[in-house]
């Protein structure tokens, strides 16, 4: 299957700060990302999409302004989570698809993030 | 929207037996369902798919099958190993204005006993 990787692969932050998490499609073009957050125990639950080239879309319940998402080529999203608290802990976890993989949706390995 | 319901939650299977797990979701309009495996602090990875145009799929000890009419569908283990033990994820798709986003059930944790 196609590979998609995300770094970091954990990370700690102090409260108040912005991380960035990047997730790069490796070996086809991502025309859409997916970014999604799980705490333990729980299932996937879908943060935004995102386009190449355009704005993301958010979910409802998810603050635009709290995570950022740049999907600026064909291979690259970021998320920045920005003035990050110890609530914003959590796996993050990004996904990606192209125009050869129809619906099939892969994911990247996730990124561990701890607000201290 | 579409709700993605999953079960059992918990699953135990001695070595060799066969596991199933259920999803139903609520959509008409989805048309793709993805079964992912997760193992712990790991990302999700695809086992199987199958797109609503077909009844069943099957790769080796896996398979799926899609009653379009009753929207749920099914994942099948055979043979079950050790190794097969993780949390397991179905999931639909089907188009939205964001683009074919994923709809994840709440996950089965399958633990297959030597």
């Amino acid at each position: 299957g196609a590979v998609v990787s995300q770094h970091p692969s954990w990370v700690i932050c102090k409260s108040g700060t912005s991380v960035k998490i990047e997730c790069r499609s490796l070996d086809f073009q991502a025309t859409t990302m997916f970014w999604y957050r799980q705490f333990p125990k729980q299932s996937l639950m879908l943060m935004a999409t995102s386009n190449e080239g355009s704005k993301a879309t958010y979910e409802q319940g998810v603050e635009k302004d709290k995570f950022l998402i740049n999907h600026a080529s064909l291979t690259l999203s970021t998320l920045t989570v920005t003035s990050a608290h110890p609530e914003d802990s959590s796996f993050y976890i990004c996904s990606a698809k192209g125009a050869h993989s129809g619906n099939t949706i892969y994911f990247g390995e996730g990124s561990w993030l701890t607000v201290v | 929207g579409e709700n993605v319901e999953q079960h059992p939650s918990t699953l135990s299977v001695q070595e060799g037996d066969s596991a199933v797990i259920k999803c139903t979701y609520s959509d008409s309009a989805s048309n793709y369902f993805p079964w992912y495996k997760q193992e712990l602090g790991k990302g999700p990875q695809l086992i199987i798919d199958i797109r609503s145009n077909v009844g069943e799929k099957k790769d080796q000890r896996i398979a799926v099958t899609l009653n379009k009419t009753a929207k749920h569908f099914s994942l099948h283990i055979t043979e079950t190993q050790p190794e097969d033990s993780a949390v397991y994820f179905c999931a639909a798709s089907h188009p939205t204005l964001s683009g074919y986003a994923l709809n994840f059930g709440k996950g089965t944790s399958l633990l297959v006993t030597p």
